[in-house]
């Protein structure tokens, strides 16, 4: 299983970009990259998903090296309510194989 | 509305008792997760289910249980086995090529 690697903690202040980056060493070929967002009593909530070189959306952006062994998500301009926990998860989702092993997440502290 | 309904969201019980945590959904999902999340902590992996009747243990398996006799329901029972129970129990679903749906989770503490 691809084991993922991510900043304990982040702080930031509102209207700033904000990189986080996840190690995955050991990512496999069938391996997607996912990236959520969890909130306090809640279940995480899908942000962004992407197998290689760089994906956006209407919140945010995943940039994957040519080698996979990282990725770096980018919310641009953050406000107080993105602050949150971050997960990186890599797994199969093609084949649906192998469990889906979360890291330990990254707190993110928005600051006025 | 397609989703995962996790009941109840709070549950109490006695130390020595099972308690069963409901996980139901309906997106037509093949596969069906159990995580556990102590206060500060990431998810880790209780035990999965890729399709009806077949599941395998996660990385934290011991002292709990589940049962998969339907596509859309995958309970999870805490035995009194689980030293340590109280924690915030998040169910998700998923197919192939699909990220993984979560529900509201339950929290869980042992009186």
């Amino acid at each position: 299983l691809a084991k993922t690697t991510q900043p304990i903690s982040m702080d930031s202040y509102e209207g700033q970009e904000v990189n986080i980056t996840c190690s995955h060493n050991n990512i496999a070929t069938n391996d997607y990259i996912t990236w959520y967002q969890q909130f306090p009593s809640q279940g995480p909530r899908f942000i962004i998903q992407g197998y290689k070189t760089k994906v956006t959306n209407e919140v945010a952006s995943l940039f994957i090296p040519a080698d996979r062994k990282s990725s770096t998500l980018s919310l641009p301009r953050v406000s107080l309510s993105d602050t949150a926990v971050y997960y990186c998860l890599v797994g199969d989702l093609d084949t649906g194989r192998r469990a889906l092993t979360f890291g330990s997440g990254t707190r993110l502290q928005v600051q006025p | 509305d397609g989703g995962i309904t996790q009941s109840p969201k709070y549950l109490f019980r006695k130390e020595g008792q099972n308690v069963t945590l409901s996980c139901e959904q309906n997106l037509n999902h093949d596969a069906m997760y159990w995580y556990r999340q102590d206060p500060g902590q990431g998810l880790r992996l209780i035990y999965y289910s890729q399709i009806v009747n077949d599941f395998q243990k996660g990385d934290i398996a011991e002292g709990y249980s589940v049962s998969r006799e339907k596509k859309e329901s995958f309970p999870l029972t805490v035995t009194s086995a689980q030293k340590n129970p109280t924690a915030f129990y998040l169910c998700a679903s998923s197919i192939p090529g699909v990220r993984p749906t979560f529900g509201d989770g339950t929290r869980l503490s042992i009186l």
